[in-house]
This record gives structure tokens, C-alpha cells and sequence, in this order.
């Protein structure tokens, strides 16, 4: 069974403050790594969806990192705003495999 | 506007029972994916259908089964036959491209009386 952490489980951030977490996931036979966002009594919205080493994506104050060499993306936030409040998903998709393994979640609540 | 509908939003089993969860997109995707998310756990996938009339385990299949008759339908029935099935259940679906991101529905709460 594929094993996708991520860390912190939750972490608590003033508003205004610029936060990062982590998700680690196998570092051989590589496609595709996916983060979403999840918040509470919403349906989980797609972030970014990541395949090269080296990645970087933004959208708005939040951007990705991918190193697929040693297994790791991190998710940044910059300038958190009571509205980023939500649980942040990392998935791995491995070559030739037709599901994703999810990661159990970055609870990420901003205090204002 | 297109999306996926999962209904109902709660659900209650008496031991027992077999309930079906419903789950049903308007987005024209051809795979449908079904997840069991518990407290402090990741979704941990149940059952997924790439195309209309076939299906596959996921890595929680026991208990559950699922059908795929039509494109845009993709219903879940919990059994008898599983023992913990109180939990919060997503289903998503996606394009036929591979590095599309999964759409979800707002999931079904399911708790046993």
C-alpha cells in the first residue's frame, strides 16, 4: 500500500501570517501529485495538479512546490486570511494506476 | 451548472440493513470514484468505474457494492456485510484525461441507529 503523509495534522496561524506545510509521497514511479482544498460543509476544490519536477504553480496567495526526486511538495500561503481556513489535501497518482492515494490532511485554521 | 449531486445529505441504517447512497454528475465524465473518509484519515477509496458497465475494488471494497449502468450515475450500496459503516462518504468524478483533477460531491453522512 502507497504511503502519502502529510504534516503537519493541523496547525493554528495569525492572519496576516505566511504559512507552508508538507506532503511526502513515494519518490519512484511518479505521474502526478494533486492538492485540494476542503472546507468545512463544502465539497474538496481542486488546487493545483503537479507532473514535472521542479513544478511550480500559484493561484492567487497560494502556490506548490514539487520535487518528485525525493518525494515532497509543499503548499504555501501567503498573507492567510480567516477565508483559508480548510483542510488541505495532497494525492498521489503513480504511472499507469487509475486512482489517486490521498494524504489524511493538513487542518489549517487562521486566527484573527 | 454542472457538478455532482450525492443524496441523501444524511443517512441512518438500522443493523442489518443495506442502504444506497446516491451519486449522479451532469459533467460528462467518464470515471466515478467512491470514498469513506473517517475522523483523523485521508478518503480512503472504496470503489471506482472508468467506464459505463465495468467497475473495480478500491482499498475498502469489503461490504460495499456499486453499479455504473448509466454514464452520469454511480450508486453506492453499503451491506449488511459491513461492520463499521458509520462515516462520512465523498464520491467524485473525472475526465477520461489523466492529469485532470477529481470534481466532488458534497458527500453523505451515514450513521447507524
Amino acid at each position: 500500500i502507497l504511503n502519502v503523509e502529510q504534516s503537519p495534522q493541523s496547525l493554528h496561524v495569525q492572519e496576516g501570517d505566511s504559512t507552508n506545510f508538507t506532503c511526502s509521497f513515494p519518490s519512484s514511479n511518479f505521474y502526478a501529485l494533486h492538492w485540494y482544498r476542503w472546507e468545512t460543509a463544502k465539497s474538496p476544490e481542486a488546487l493545483f495538479v503537479m507532473t514535472l519536477n521542479g513544478d511550480e504553480k500559484k493561484k492567487g496567495r497560494i502556490s506548490a512546490t514539487l520535487n518528485t526526486k525525493e518525494g515532497y511538495s509543499y503548499l504555501y500561503i501567503k498573507g492567510s486570511q480567516p477565508e483559508d481556513s480548510a483542510t488541505y489535501l495532497c494525492a498521489f497518482k503513480g504511472q499507469g494506476a487509475q486512482k489517486l492515494v490521498f494524504g489524511q490532511g493538513t487542518r489549517l485554521t487562521i486566527n484573527p | 451548472d454542472g457538478g455532482i449531486t450525492q443524496s441523501p445529505k444524511y443517512l441512518f441504517r438500522k443493523e442489518g440493513q443495506n442502504v444506497t447512497l446516491s451519486c449522479e454528475q451532469n459533467l460528462n465524465h467518464d470515471a466515478m470514484y467512491w470514498y469513506r473518509q473517517d475522523p483523523g484519515q485521508g478518503l480512503r477509496l472504496i470503489y471506482y468505474s472508468q467506464i459505463v458497465n465495468d467497475f473495480q475494488k478500491g482499498d475498502i471494497a469489503e461490504g460495499y457494492s456499486v453499479s455504473r449502468e448509466k454514464k452520469e450515475s454511480f450508486p453506492l450500496t453499503v451491506t449488511s456485510a459491513q461492520k463499521n459503516p458509520t462515516a462520512f462518504y465523498l464520491c467524485a468524478s473525472t475526465t477520461g484525461y489523466s492529469n485532470q483533477p477529481q470534481h466532488f460531491g458534497d458527500g453523505t453522512r451515514l450513521s447507524i441507529l
